[in-house]
């Protein structure tokens, strides 16, 4: 079975400040794929990004940077310079295969100007 | 509108009523998802539609709930006799072979509240 934990619930910083959502994850399978989702207070998933097993290099796309260590398990999603834009609902998810994939509970960010 | 469209955005149902939920998915996505969003939760799977092949049901809660999906595109989630417990945001997803159905893209949810 598949489990994804993101252990902040809700985080809070002040516009410019860095901060780092966690996600661990938990699988057999050697072959799956890590997600993060973003929902704003528009209801709406919007895809951020999809690394496969195979691949733990970083990866930045603009303020945005993912840090994927498969010692620890974890994925861990990190906004440089934050915006009150950036205020959502964050969400790790894991898929072995093309079908279903496990979600985390999210993590609630909100940026204050 | 390229993306996965659902209707209605909000229903609004009485215990024990039975309800239908649609949903488009993008065109020539062959794989279609149903997750549930209860409040301030993570998504739960439902059930996962793929080509011909024999749905994975293993998420549906209960015997209450039913899916199809006709002609390989339109997809709907029927729940019968509905409980208060089933009031929730049902989301739905489809997936193409491009991204070999690893990338699923998001409609933006039927918010059901059975009262």
């Amino acid at each position: 079975a598949q489990k994804v934990t993101q252990a902040q619930t809700e985080i809070s910083v002040v516009e410019k400040e860095d901060v780092t959502l966690d996600c661990v994850y938990e699988t057999r399978d050697t072959t799956y794929y890590l997600f993060w989702y973003k929902q704003p207070p528009s209801g709406e998933l919007v895809f951020l990004i999809r690394r496969n097993s195979f691949d733990e290099q970083n990866e930045i796309s603009g303020r945005y940077s993912w840090n994927f260590q498969k010692s620890t398990s974890s994925f861990n999603f990190t906004i440089t310079a934050s915006q009150v834009v950036d205020s959502a609902v964050y969400f790790c998810a894991l898929s072995v295969n093309a079908g279903k994939s496990t979600f985390g509970d999210g993590t609630t960010l909100t940026v204050k100007p | 509108g390229a993306g996965v469209s659902q209707s209605p955005s909000n229903k609004v149902t009485e215990k024990g009523k039975d309800v239908e939920l649609r949903c488009d998915p993008i065109s020539g996505h062959t794989a279609l998802y149903w997750y549930r969003q209860s409040l301030g939760q993570g998504l739960e799977f439902l059930i996962y539609f793929q080509g011909n092949s024999a749905p994975d049901k293993s998420g549906l809660p209960s015997d209450r709930f039913s899916a199809e999906r006709t002609g390989g595109s339109v997809s709907t989630l029927t729940i019968q006799r509905t409980q208060q417990e089933d009031s929730a945001v049902y989301l739905c997803a489809s997936s193409a072979p491009g991204t070999g159905y690893k990338t699923q893209y998001f409609g933006p949810g039927t918010r059901l509240l059975v009262l």
